[in-house]
């Protein structure tokens, strides 16, 4: 089991569309990031948060850090061909550690 | 401004055979990991690096060596390649623990 579950794992969707992508933990985390990844490519990064109950807008995208901070969210207003791609969702825990550990990915497909 | 550089970008290998996976970055960033990229899994760390001579193990590093001699490299060694290291690799660097990450284009690698 991996310390961030994303889900779902695989979402397809018409364009126009909105979406919300999860990423949940038992451990308390001192920040999370959101990536994009695009095949062929490593991973981009979309936005970070740090503060429990943070919300975070990026033009159609809106991030949430739980108040616990133990998870996120990525929710996609009406949705384009062009977000399509692996969204993963990263963590620092707290207490000092300096694994930036990575869920397990939500792959995202917006057709026409 | 080359970012991370990774090489090679394919490689396929015998079982058994060993190799070492080339990673440098230009920015003078003190944290350096690797991670390997498997479907349905997101990206898991295999070791990573706070500074030069300094690394530690990351969620599976079982098979693979690291070391740090200067801030710039970070070479990934596979000991005795086995088919269950077939994988697409990443070199990541950030400035500092909380910061973005930047990764490499990634190698992909085949053990047969």
């Amino acid at each position: 089991t991996q310390l961030l579950e994303q889900s779902p794992q695989f979402l397809s969707i018409q364009e126009g569309e909105n979406l919300t992508v999860y990423c949940n933990s038992s451990s308390v985390f001192s920040s999370l990031q959101w990536y994009r990844q695009e095949p062929g490519e490593g991973p981009v990064l979309l936005v970070t948060v740090v503060t429990g109950g943070e919300v975070k807008k990026l033009k159609r995208l809106t991030f949430q850090f739980g108040d616990a901070r133990k998870d996120s969210s990525l929710h996609i207003t009406a949705a384009q061909p062009g977000d399509t791609g692996l969204y993963l969702c990263a963590g620092i825990l707290t207490g000092g550690g300096n694994k930036l550990t990575f869920g397990t990915g939500t792959q995202l497909k917006v057709e026409l | 401004n080359a970012g991370v550089t990774q090489t090679p970008k394919f490689q396929v290998l015998k079982t058994g055979q060993s190799m070492t996976l080339q990673c440098a970055q230009d920015m003078n960033h003190e944290y350096m990991s690797w991670y390997r990229q498997d479907p349905g899994m997101g990206l898991r760390l295999i070791h990573y690096s706070v500074g030069a001579g300094i690394t530690d193990q990351g969620e599976v590093p079982n098979g693979y060596n690291v070391s740090r001699s200067t801030t710039e490299d970070f070479p990934l060694r596979l000991l005795s390649a086995a088919p269950s290291q077939t994988s697409v690799y990443f070199c990541a660097s950030r400035l500092s623990r909380v910061t973005e990450a930047f990764f490499g284009q990634g190698t992909r690698l085949t053990v047969v």
